[in-house]
């Protein structure tokens, strides 16, 4: 069974850090692309970054490009999500999502990352 | 501009059918979307995928009340026998290199 669990949510002073976590299983991972997807509450879905099987390529669009950084780690089964310059419009559920034939076929239960002094 | 439009709402009567409806941004009508379902409080799940020509692909476990079609720039969400369960949001999503383009959300309310 595919399962994502990501991890690392809370809430953070705007300006500051977040490291989110996404532990994939069910599936051989150095497979797939996955991606990042974010909800801003009482809000619709927007993608927040794409990394590529092998680690490359790395796409981000322009509202998170230069704050976020998309890595994985293989040999763990792990994507993360670095968050720096944080601000109140990033407030979210994060969600990873495995990445098969251009969509989304798998979807985690999401992290919630709250900006706010 | 990959722009993918819904309706904000929708609402069909317990047992009743349904179709939601997805438009593709002009210059881009032969783009294959997904549908995803987003219950109360949970993250999305994957439904199907529906190409230009109809055909679709769904998920694991995805009833057989689902169905995908489509019609020029239009890509549709068919669920008949309507349940309960099916109250939810809806999105359809589509994908370019790289990056991923989801509609705006229909919110379906069962009466």
């Amino acid at each position: 069974e595919v399962q994502l669990v990501e991890s690392g949510g809370g809430l953070v002073q705007p300006g500051g850090s977040l490291r989110l976590s996404c532990a994939a299983s069910g599936f051989t991972f150095n497979n797939y692309e996955m991606n990042w997807v974010r909800q801003a509450p009482g809000k619709g879905l927007e993608w927040v970054s794409y990394i590529g099987s092998g680690g490359s390529p790395i796409y981000y669009p322009d509202s998170v490009r230069g704050r976020f950084t998309i890595s994985r780690d293989n040999a763990k089964n792990s994507l993360y999500l670095q968050m720096n310059s944080l601000r109140a419009e990033d407030t979210a559920v994060y969600y990873c999502a495995r990445r098969y034939s251009g969509y989304a076929d798998y979807w985690g239960q999401g992290t919630l990352v709250t900006v706010s002094s | 501009q990959l722009v993918l439009t819904q309706s904000p709402s929708a609402s069909a009567s317990l047992g009743a059918s349904v179709k939601l409806t997805c438009t593709l941004s002009s210059g881009h009508r032969s783009y294959a979307i997904a549908w995803h379902q987003q219950q109360p409080e949970k993250g999305p799940r994957y439904l199907m995928k529906v190409n230009n020509d109809g055909s679709h692909n769904k998920g694991d476990g995805i009833p057989d009340r689902f169905s995908g079609s489509t019609s020029g720039a239009e890509r549709y969400l068919t669920i008949s026998s309507l349940q309960s369960e099916d109250e939810a949001d809806y999105y359809c999503q589509t994908w370019g290199t790289g990056l991923w383009v989801f509609g705006g959300g229909t919110k379906l309310t069962v009466l």
